[in-house]
């Protein structure tokens, strides 16, 4: 098992491009989180999935930005339309439902929106 | 809503001392986890400790252990024989363990960037 897999690691967009992102989460993990981390600032939530189920979308995911996870196992992360301010680092995290609780990160994906 | 605040946003130890980093939080739920994470420089972060409410022994990890202080709603870090590899980004985070309650996440403070001075 290695971990939590994010891709790409880094991507530079340009302003109104639309951009996706893939997490690969350790493989018996059946929940699945997005967070958005900008600099100087602690990660901020975004949505969780358990297995293929969409169970909570933060305020801060707006019309512009849509996850899935299919077949409950890796997951997207899609921007539409991107705008400067959706740089930042944005982090994938898994967990088994039943444990005590730790998340496991990935290294995340770096966006820089030009 | 919770909020997690750590009001120091640097730190610096001298390698092989202690440090002690500080964490306070607000929430009115009486069941939830504390967790303190690792961000080294560009690479993932990791669990350090963490702690249940329920539990009113500090939680300890080989050179990390946590002051837990239910009723000031404070949980800090101390850090023992500080070794080089301890520089990091250092978060605190709280996660209800209510069923109906913010949900499963974690919101996290601000962090604290330890160095340490070999």
């Amino acid at each position: 098992d290695t971990g939590v897999s994010q891709n790409p690691r880094h991507k530079i967009t340009k302003r109104g491009q639309n951009v996706t992102f893939r997490c690969d989460p350790i493989s018996e993990h059946n929940r699945l989180y997005w967070y958005r981390q900008t600099l100087g600032q602690g990660p901020e939530f975004l949505t969780y999935f358990q297995n293929e189920a969409q169970l909570e979308k933060s305020r801060l995911l707006s019309d512009r930005f849509s996850a899935e996870r299919p077949k409950g196992s890796f997951s997207t992360l899609e921007i539409q339309r991107t705008e400067q301010g959706d740089s930042a680092m944005y982090l994938c995290a898994s967990r088994k439902l039943r444990d005590t609780g730790e998340l496991f990160f990935g290294e995340g994906s770096r966006l820089t929106v030009l | 809503a919770q909020t997690v605040t750590q009001s120091q946003p640097e730190m610096s130890v001298q390698e092989a001392e202690t440090v002690t980093l500080s964490c306070t939080y607000d929430t009115s739920e009486s069941d939830y986890y504390l967790f303190w994470y690792k961000q080294p420089p560009s690479r993932q972060m990791i669990l350090v400790i963490r702690q249940e409410a329920y539990k009113q022994q500090n939680a300890t990890e080989n050179r990390f252990s946590v002051n837990f202080q239910k009723a000031a709603k404070s949980f800090s870090l101390k850090i023992s024989d500080s070794q080089l590899g301890d520089a990091a980004m250092y978060f605190c985070a709280y996660r209800s363990a209510e069923v109906v309650g913010s949900g499963d996440k974690l919101t996290f403070g601000t962090g604290t960037r330890l160095a340490v001075r070999p």
